[in-house]
């Protein structure tokens, strides 16, 4: 199993520049999740997709910050536009169900810089 | 070696000694929690779970207290070794879908 695979790895980019980050979950599993992380506010939750559907996005910081889910294998976080204070590492993870259990699988992030 | 907290971030043990990692949580209806290790630069990886209808669960070298009278969780590492250095997150289960993660702890593993 290939694990959730997340790209790109590292990226850095100017202010004000669109960034696209990109995540294809573990094949069967139907529920995803983008995860912030920063030294700051640690690991948050921005938004969580069920069967393709944003179930909840309450933590997406602001509407410069866009995800979609266009089919069960894919999904990208768009930032547009971006800010230095969006640096942080962005995680995906999948599960099977819609109960998370022991079950949720993390990507190993992107790491974002904005300058 | 022992963490107290959330406010004591680092934790710094020898080879072959116990680790005790502690986290407090804050939603009393909290029924789910699990622990999580994260390795540098790496995602979370899941270690053990435990359900609020019990006080302990053992894993591989690995045990998990819950005391629901004080929301407090803690994670027993046994004879830890160079490869547990890493940071150990607990988690809440929120709404049966959204971790709620604590702040971490960092272990140092001293050979």
């Amino acid at each position: 199993d290939a694990g959730v695979i997340q790209s790109p790895r590292h990226e850095v980019t100017e202010m004000g520049q669109e960034v696209t980050l990109r995540c294809k979950p573990i094949s069967g599993h139907n529920s995803l999740f983008w995860y912030r992380q920063t030294m700051m506010r640690g690991l948050e939750l921005l938004i969580y997709f069920n069967n393709n559907v944003p179930i909840d996005d309450s933590g997406m910081p602001e509407d410069r910050f866009s995800a979609k889910m266009p089919n069960a294998s894919f999904s990208t976080l768009k930032i547009q536009p971006s800010e230095p204070r969006d640096s942080a590492v962005y995680f995906c993870a999948s599960t099977p169900g819609t109960t998370i259990g022991n079950t949720i699988y993390f990507g190993e992030g992107s790491w974002l810089t904005v300058v | 070696g022992e963490s107290v907290g959330l406010h004591l971030p680092t934790l710094s043990v020898q080879e072959g000694d116990n680790s005790i990692i502690n986290c407090a949580y804050s939603n009393s209806a909290s029924d789910y929690f699990i622990w999580y290790k994260q390795e540098s630069g790496k995602g979370p990886q899941f270690i053990i779970d435990i359900r609020s209808n019990m006080d302990k669960r053992q894993g591989q070298r690995v045990t998990v207290l819950l005391n629901k009278t004080v929301k407090h969780l803690s994670l027993q590492i046994a004879a830890t070794q160079p490869g547990d250095s890493a940071v150990y997150f607990c988690a809440e289960i929120l709404n049966d879908y959204k971790l709620s993660f604590g702040a971490g702890t960092t272990v140092t593993v001293r050979a």
